[in-house]
């Protein structure tokens, strides 16, 4: 079965860059999303389709994805961006996989 | 807006049964492809089901034959039952409407379930 690696923890200075990276098998030949999910929330939909923003996300989200790795950067990281970050894609049959999570802490 | 509000969680006991509701609001649930996505206390997201506008059914290899997901378009409303429960069943269930290559656009505020004795 196919399987999404994501680190358990990234950090960022405020006001700094960060990326999540998420590992699986050849995924740049897949459309890798991501969510984000704060607290007691549930997730929202930051990145589609391996980079693009969804109406009310701020550019500061964006994707990239190639060969085995997809990433997800944080621009101009901001307190509020502290969350937990997932990957997901679709194998193109009857199979949704979500990555582990990332939880982004902004120092 | 859009907006998905479900219900029916609880503490039941293991190997009983629980049936989760989804009412939808500002789109047609049989117009759209619908889903549950699950997380356990702690863990991360998975996903459990989806049911097409068609008709169609798929479920997650950890749910097949135990739980079954429907619709009632009448009352604009998402289901899942779940039959069989298991204590790794326990989580927070979260109703999605989804597109394409399963892009999950909108969540409700979730529904927990804890199963135990």
């Amino acid at each position: 079965s196919y399987e999404l690696t994501q680190p358990l923890s990234v950090s960022v200075a405020l006001g700094q860059t960060a990326r999540i990276t998420c590992g699986g098998n050849k995924i740049g030949n897949k459309n890798v999303h991501w969510y984000q999910q704060k607290p007691g929330q549930a997730p929202v939909l930051v990145i589609y389709r391996d980079n693009n923003r969804p109406s009310g996300i701020p550019e500061r989200f964006s994707g990239s994805n190639s060969g085995n790795t997809a990433t997800l950067t944080i621009s101009r990281a901001q307190a509020g961006d502290e969350s937990d970050y997932y990957c997901q894609v679709w194998d193109g049959s009857t199979h949704v996989i979500f990555g582990g999570g990332t939880k982004l802490t902004v120092l | 807006e859009v907006q998905l509000v479900e219900s029916g969680g609880g503490l039941i006991q293991p190997g009983g049964s629980l049936r989760l509701s989804c009412a939808a609001s500002g789109f047609t649930v049989s117009s759209n492809f619908m889903s549950w996505v699950r997380q356990a206390p702690g863990k991360g997201l998975e996903w459990v089901s989806v049911i097409y506008s068609g008709g169609s059914t798929y479920y997650a290899d950890s749910v097949k034959g135990r739980f079954t997901i429907s619709r009632d378009n009448s009352k604009n409303t998402l289901y899942l039952q779940m039959d069989s429960l298991r204590a790794e069943d326990t989580a927070v269930y979260y109703c999605t409407s989804l597109y394409g290559d399963f892009v999950f656009d909108h969540w409700g505020q979730g529904t927990l379930v804890t199963v135990s004795s």
